[in-house]
């Protein structure tokens, strides 16, 4: 079975950091586009960044607002996609979700919650 | 940036048909991805590539891509189509994703 578990969320300060994980099983991960997609509560889905297979390149792109902020790694050993998230902010509170695809998801996790309040 | 934009919300009786459109400049020169996301839950994937289903995906569901306007149609529709449904595309400029807003699909 395809499937993807985010993990790593909770509740954190303006300017803090936090590290999510989405583990990945049941198909090939090394050669997966890897893609972060947000929800802020209420609203609708926001990309955040993806990062390419290491056969494609293994390149990251970001969406501007968390660019610079925001660094999406995978560690192919580890079947794992990774999001740090540094210098986060309140409007930074969502829903995070990775989903695996090229240039849309094919596959989705089931989210984890990132809450950013003071 | 590329922006796409969908009702806000559609209605409509069981067993008919709900036609939900995402409009974009040319977005008929685009290739359109939908999904469908019910409370609580991750958003699923029911149309690709303009107009294909991935497995699993009813025949119900179908989708349409010309002009400024893609749409997608949901045809018998049943109580448990009620959900929000996306539209995505790729921004050819950047390679960035983009969605719609989202509507809200009701079933009488």
């Amino acid at each position: 079975e395809v499937q993807l578990v985010e993990s790593g969320g909770g509740l954190v300060k303006p300017g803090g950091s936090l590290r999510l994980s989405c583990a990945a099983s049941g198909f090939t991960f090394t050669n997966a586009w890897m893609n972060w997609v947000r929800q802020a509560p209420g609203k609708g889905l926001e990309w955040v960044g993806r990062i390419k297979s290491k056969t494609d390149g293994g390149t990251t792109d970001y969406a501007a607002p968390v660019k610079g902020r925001f660094t999406i790694s995978r560690d192919d050993s580890k079947n794992t996609l990774y999001v740090q998230m540094n210098s986060l902010k309140t409007e930074d509170t969502a829903v995070y979700f990775c989903a695996a695809g090229y240039y849309y998801g094919r596959v989705w996790g089931q989210g984890t919650l990132v809450t950013v309040s003071s | 940036s590329y922006v796409l934009t969908q009702p806000p919300s559609v209605s409509v009786a069981p067993g008919q048909t709900a036609r939900i459109t995402c409009g974009g400049h040319n977005v008929g020169t685009k290739v359109v991805h939908w999904y469908q996301q019910k409370p609580g839950q991750a958003p699923v994937l029911v149309v690709y590539d303009d107009s294909d289903r991935p497995s699993g995906i009813p025949e119900r569901f179908s989708g349409s891509n010309s002009g400024n306007t893609a749409t997608l149609t949901i045809s018998r529709v049943e109580a448990g189509d009620e959900a929000d449904y996306y539209c995505q595309v790729r921004d050819s400029s950047s390679a960035h994703l983009v969605f719609g807003g989202g509507t809200k699909l009701t079933v009488l």
